[in-house]
C-alpha cells in the first residue's frame, strides 16, 4: 500500500514562513491535498490539487509537488495556524484504491 | 451550504456493531460525488475507513474491508457506516466527508463523532 511520510513536528517563529513536507514514492504524478486540523475540531481542506486553495483560506497557505516530496508552505505564519496538518492522496495503483493519509505534523508557532 | 452531521451511539460493546449516520444538507447526493467515513483514535491521525459513490459503487480500507458496510439513502438523502465486530481499537472519532469524485479530497467534513468500544 502506499504511504505518505510527514515530520511529526514543525516549529516556527511568528511571522516566519513554515514548510511542511509530505514524502511519497513519485508523489509528484498523484494530487495531494492538505488539511487543517486545530483541537477538537474537524479537518479543514487549506490546499487542493497540489496548490489550489478553496474560498475563504489566506493565499499565505501555498502548496507544491515535484518528484517524492509536496511542500504545504505557510508564509507569514500567525498563532492562529497552530495545528496539525494532513496530506492526503488517492492511491489508485495499487488492487485496493483508496484515500491515503500522512502521519500529520504538529505545527507549533513560537 | 453544504453540512454533515453524523449521529449514533456513542457507546459499543465489544463484538458488536457499530453503526452511524451522516445526514447531508445543503447538497443532494444523488447529484454527484463521493461521501466517505474517516475516523482519528484519540491521539492519533487520520484514516479512511471507505467512500460510496450517489449510485452505490463503493472504496474500502482494506484493512477493514472484512468488517465495513457503506450504504446510501438518496431518499433521505444521508449515508450510513457499519463496522462489525468491534474492539477497544475502534474507538475513535468518526468523521463523514464529501468526496470530489476524480480528485477525493474531502471538502465538506461533519463535525465527528466519538465512539467508545467498551464493555
Amino acid at each position: 500500500s502506499y504511504v505518505l511520510t510527514q515530520p511529526p513536528s514543525v516549529s516556527v517563529a511568528p511571522g516566519k514562513t513554515a514548510r511542511i513536507t509530505c514524502g511519497g514514492n513519485n508523489i509528484g504524478s498523484k494530487s495531494v491535498h492538505w488539511y487543517q486540523q486545530k483541537p477538537g475540531q474537524a479537518p479543514v481542506l487549506v490546499i487542493y490539487y497540489d496548490s489550489d486553495r478553496p474560498s475563504g483560506i489566506p493565499e499565505r497557505f501555498s502548496g507544491s509537488n515535484s518528484g517524492n516530496t509536496a511542500t504545504l508552505t505557510i508564509s507569514r505564519v500567525e498563532a492562529g495556524d497552530e495545528a496539525d496538518y494532513y496530506c492526503q492522496v488517492w492511491d489508485s495503483s495499487s488492487d485496493h484504491p483508496g484515500m491515503v493519509f500522512g502521519g500529520g505534523t504538529k505545527l507549533t508557532v513560537l | 451550504q453544504v453540512q454533515l452531521q453524523e449521529s449514533g451511539p456513542g457507546l459499543v460493546k465489544p463484538s458488536e456493531t457499530l453503526s452511524l449516520t451522516c445526514a447531508v444538507s445543503g447538497y443532494s447526493i444523488s447529484s454527484g460525488y463521493y461521501w466517505g467515513w474517516i475516523r482519528q483514535p484519540p491521539g492519533k491521525g487520520l484514516e479512511w475507513i471507505g467512500s460510496i459513490y450517489h449510485s452505490g459503487s463503493t472504496y474500502y480500507n482494506p484493512s477493514l474491508k472484512s468488517r465495513v458496510t457503506i450504504s446510501v439513502d438518496t431518499s433521505k438523502n444521508q449515508f450510513s457506516l457499519k463496522l462489525s465486530s468491534v474492539t477497544a481499537a475502534d474507538t475513535a472519532v468518526y468523521y463523514c466527508a464529501r468526496v470530489h469524485s476524480g480528485s477525493y479530497e474531502g471538502d465538506y467534513w461533519g463535525q465527528g463523532t466519538l465512539v467508545t468500544v467498551s464493555s
